[in-house]
């Protein structure tokens, strides 16, 4: 069965205090891994996808990394406004249809 | 363009009522997804449409719900005899299912259901 796994559920940070959020995932057929933000009362907004081991992809204070087991999403230096919901996904065709699988998330708050 | 929207943002309803929740895809997106996120829970995948194909209904929880997508855009999910348990946020997506960055989903803001 397609599994993923996010930790820790939530996190404190302060300002400019780096950290990284980790996505476990077991899946038969991995055709990309997802990274989503989401805020209190919106919908995920999408900020990654990565397609094989090795890739690595960035957007301002975020780097998401990607190996054949799991993915991190690496933040640097976070500002208040990093605070969010950060979910990680995987695609997977099952049955042939094309689905997401979502982790828990990561419920991140950065104190300024 | 517009992203993909939904209505009404919430709905109260008491227990036993039917409720329907509409979703607008991004104009030209072929796939459309629902999911549910219960509170604190990940996102549950409800029902997949793709074009003309049979939808996808593996995910949904009881005979009570149902979906459907008119003219391969908007679609409409509609639960029956809403219970206490159907209490959720109802996600809405759609993506193009071109391959690579194109399989990427874009989400509504999703619709917050309570039921009494």
């Amino acid at each position: 069965e397609d599994q993923v796994t996010q930790s820790p559920e939530a996190l404190r940070l302060q300002e400019g205090e780096s950290s990284s959020l980790n996505c476990s995932y077991t899946v038969s057929g991995l055709r990309g891994l997802f990274w989503y933000r989401q805020d209190p009362g919106k919908g995920p907004e999408f900020l990654f996808t990565l397609y094989s081991a090795g890739e690595e992809k960035e957007k301002e204070r975020l780097k998401a990394t990607l190996t054949k087991k799991e993915s991190f999403l690496h933040i640097t230096a976070p500002k208040p406004e990093d605070s969010a919901t950060y979910l990680c996904a995987v695609q997977a065709v099952v049955q042939g249809a094309q689905k997401l699988v979502f982790g828990q998330g990561t419920r991140l708050t950065i104190n300024p | 363009g517009a992203g993909v929207s939904q209505s009404p943002s919430n709905k109260v309803t008491e227990k036993g009522k039917d409720v329907e929740l509409r979703c607008d895809p991004i104009s030209g997106h072929t796939a459309l997804y629902w999911y549910r996120q219960s509170l604190g829970q990940g996102l549950e995948f409800l029902i997949y449409f793709q074009g003309n194909s049979a939808p996808d209904k593996s995910g949904l929880p009881s005979d009570r719900f149902s979906a459907e997508r008119t003219g391969g855009s908007v679609s409409t999910l509609t639960i029956q005899r809403t219970q206490q348990e159907d209490s959720a946020v109802y996600l809405c997506a759609s993506t193009i299912l071109g391959g690579g960055l194109l399989d990427t989903q874009y989400f509504g803001p999703g619709t917050r259901l309570t039921v009494l």
